[in-house]
């Protein structure tokens, strides 16, 4: 069976601190996708990233950056010097490969303090 | 606005009735989903189609809940018969199933309230 545990339900924050959102997730897949969404209080989940478990660079996008450790089944999300626009839950997600079909996990909410 | 629209927005209905949720993916797109969404809970898949055929139901969804995409474009979600169980965010998303993004473009949601 497949699972995403997301153990931080909120964290809260003052700006321009970093942050890391963990992500261990269960898979009997060789072939999967992790994934990032953003749901900011508009509701509307927008992607942030997709990761292949063949791939375990760890990747940068501006403040953006995610940790993919495959020994540990953990994909973690880190901002650096947040933002109050930051402010929103994130869900990680797990996918097999020969679907686009989601499992997100219970998300974890941000909250960014100016 | 060339996103994914959902309508209605909200629906607030008495236990027993019937609601339909209606879905219009981005126009190339030809992958559509259904995402269940509770207070607390990340979405959780109900079905997806690649054009009109439906590839994939969920177990979480019962004899009373019916979606179908006619002509491959727009969906319907129906639920027949509500309970209180039901309240929820019914979310929708698209792909293209070529692109091989992996992303899929979300809706904001057509939030149902069961009285």
């Amino acid at each position: 069976a497949q699972k995403v545990t997301q153990a931080q339900t909120e964290i809260s924050v003052v700006e321009k601190e970093d942050v890391t959102l963990d992500c261990v997730y269960e898979t009997r897949d060789t072939t999967y996708y992790l994934f990032w969404y953003k749901q900011p209080p508009s509701g509307e989940l927008v992607f942030l990233i997709r990761r292949n478990s063949f791939d375990e660079q760890n990747e940068i996008s501006g403040r953006y950056s995610w940790n993919f450790q495959k020994s540990t089944s953990s994909f973690n999300f880190t901002i650096t010097a947040s933002q109050v626009v930051d402010s929103a839950v994130y869900f990680c997600a797990l996918s097999s490969y020969n679907t686009d079909k989601l499992i997100f996990g219970t998300g974890t909410r941000l909250q960014v303090f100016p | 606005d060339t996103g994914v629209s959902q309508d209605p927005r909200h629906k607030i209905t008495k236990r027993g009735q019937n609601v339909t949720f209606r879905c219009d993916p981005i126009s190339e797109h030809n992958r559509l989903y259904w995402y269940r969404q509770t207070l607390g809970q990340g979405p959780e898949f109900l079905t997806y189609f690649q054009n009109e055929a439906q590839l994939e139901k969920s177990r979480l969804l019962s004899d009373r809940f019916s979606a179908e995409r006619p002509k491959g474009s727009f969906s319907t979600l129906e639920i027949q018969r509500t309970e209180q169980g039901d309240s929820a965010m019914y979310l929708c998303a698209s792909s293209h199933l070529d692109r091989n993004t992996g992303e899929l473009f979300f809706g904001e949601g057509s939030r149902l309230t069961v009285l």
